[in-house]
């Protein structure tokens, strides 16, 4: 199975603040990864796919780049209504696996 | 508009079963593959099952396989899925998820507990 390890667990940071979420997987997934943003007591939300590829109504603010192994999702100028929980995922085979979750804080 | 409604959710003993089902709309449910996810209070997303277009090829995590069983019919335009053997920590909110990610239902709650 292959693992995603995401970095860092949680971070805090300041309306304004650019942020970078790192996911790693333990091999090579293509560019077979999603992004998502989950909310408390919503589904996750679908940002990227394909490692870089911003789905349909998401704000360019969200920029996810990567390949092969190791994969960064960018958060331009954080605003309040980014705080949340961010999970990579990995499509390249099954089982499909998560990341265990960023979760982004107001500082 | 692409909707997904899950049901059949609730509370069961351990070592009991359970039926979820998802109802899909707006869009053609043939198509796509269907996956369930699950997410248990304050963990991360845990990836259960997913079928394909045609419902030939089925794929289970580890953890569920053996135990759960996803199904579905086009003809109804619905998934389903069923667990058998249910341990507490199978306990989660269940989400039905359409293929390419993008849409996903708002869950249904299953306890496992005695």
């Amino acid at each position: 199975d292959i693992q995603m390890t995401q970095s860092p667990s949680s971070l805090s940071a300041s309306v304004g603040d650019r942020v970078t979420i790192t996911c790693r997987a333990s091999q090579g997934i293509s560019n077979y990864l999603a992004w998502f943003q989950q909310k408390p007591g919503k589904a996750p939300k679908s940002l990227i796919y394909e490692a870089s590829s911003l789905q349909s109504g998401v704000p360019s603010k969200f920029n996810g780049s990567g390949s092969g192994t190791d994969f960064t999702l960018t958060i331009s100028s954080l605003q309040p209504e980014d705080f949340a929980t961010y999970y990579c995922q990995q499509y390249n085979s099954y089982p499909r696996t998560f990341g265990q979750g960023t979760k982004v804080e107001i500082k | 508009e692409v909707q997904l409604l899950e049901s059949g959710g609730g509370l069961v003993q351990p070592g009991g079963s359970l039926r979820l089902s998802c109802a899909a709309s707006g869009f053609t449910f043939s198509s796509f593959t269907m996956s369930w996810i699950r997410q248990a209070a304050g963990k991360g997303l845990e990836w259960v099952s997913t079928v394909s277009e045609n419902g030939d090829s089925t794929y289970y995590a580890d953890s569920v396989k053996g135990r759960f069983t996803i199904s579905r019919d086009d003809s109804k335009n619905t998934v389903s899925l069923r667990m058998n053997s249910l341990r507490a920590e199978d306990t989660a909110v269940y989400y039905c998820v359409r293929g390419g990610w993008v849409y996903w239902g708002q869950g249904t709650l299953v306890t496992v507990s005695s």
